[in-house]
């Protein structure tokens, strides 16, 4: 069965960078693209980007370039988010999504990863 | 800012059917997805493309789309089904995605 197991929370001070991992299993990871997606406490969903696995191509929402950097280990199965210049407005839990095929729908989401972000 | 406008909260009352829409202009091009999540967990996929369940989503849940306006029905709501429910599409210019703001649903 597909799953999406993400790693495990992160307590970070402002200014120092987080990488969040994002492993699959139960299908074949370049075959599907992953999107990463967050939430801060008691908000809606955002959409962040995605990044082709076949290419390790990235694409970044409008408000997600500069500090963060999706890329990936496909020897592993697995995709990372990078976020440096951590900022306590980046105290939110993300997701990863796998995208599936035909109309674009988050078919499998990993459980999620709270970074807090606190001096 | 969401370029998909959902009702904040709506609420039903047990075993009566309820709409969430979600409003853009994107949804003239692009079907919505549905995703329902509640407290403290992931979000799970309901309904996707025109109106397609994905396994283990009870047919209670359905999709459809006029013009605008993508709307999830629930048939018969169930307690389970108390969640935040959003809506993504691709946006107007079909390079990225977007998420409405989600809906709150309360079963009475």
């Amino acid at each position: 069965q597909v799953q999406l197991v993400q790693s495990g929370s992160e307590l970070k001070k402002p200014g120092a960078s987080v990488k969040v991992s994002c492993k699959a299993s139960g299908y074949t990871f370049t075959s599907y693209a992953m999107n990463w997606v967050r939430q801060a406490p008691g908000q809606g969903l955002e959409w962040m980007g995605w990044i082709n696995t076949n290419t390790g191509n990235p694409t970044y929402a409008q408000g997600f370039t500069g500090r963060f950097v999706f890329s990936l280990d496909t020897s592993v199965s697995t995709a990372y988010l990078q976020i440096s210049s951590l900022k306590a407005e980046d105290t939110v839990v993300y997701y990863c999504a796998r995208e599936g095929d035909a109309y674009s729908h988050f078919d499998y989401w990993g459980q999620g990863t709270l970074v807090t972000v606190s001096s | 800012s969401s370029e998909l406008t959902q009702d904040p909260a709506v609420s039903v009352a047990l075993g009566q059917t309820v709409r969430i829409t979600c409003q853009g202009d994107s949804l003239r091009s692009y079907y919505a997805n549905w995703y329902q999540q509640k407290p403290g967990q992931a979000p799970i996929l309901v309904i996707y493309g025109k109106n397609n369940r994905p396994s283990g989503i009870p047919d209670r849940f359905s999709g459809s789309s006029s013009g605008n306006t993508a709307s999830l029905t629930i048939t018969g709501a169930q307690a389970e089904d108390e969640a935040d429910y959003y809506c993504n599409s691709r946006d107007s210019s079909g390079n990225h995605q977007v998420f409405g703001g989600g809906t709150k649903l309360t079963v009475l």
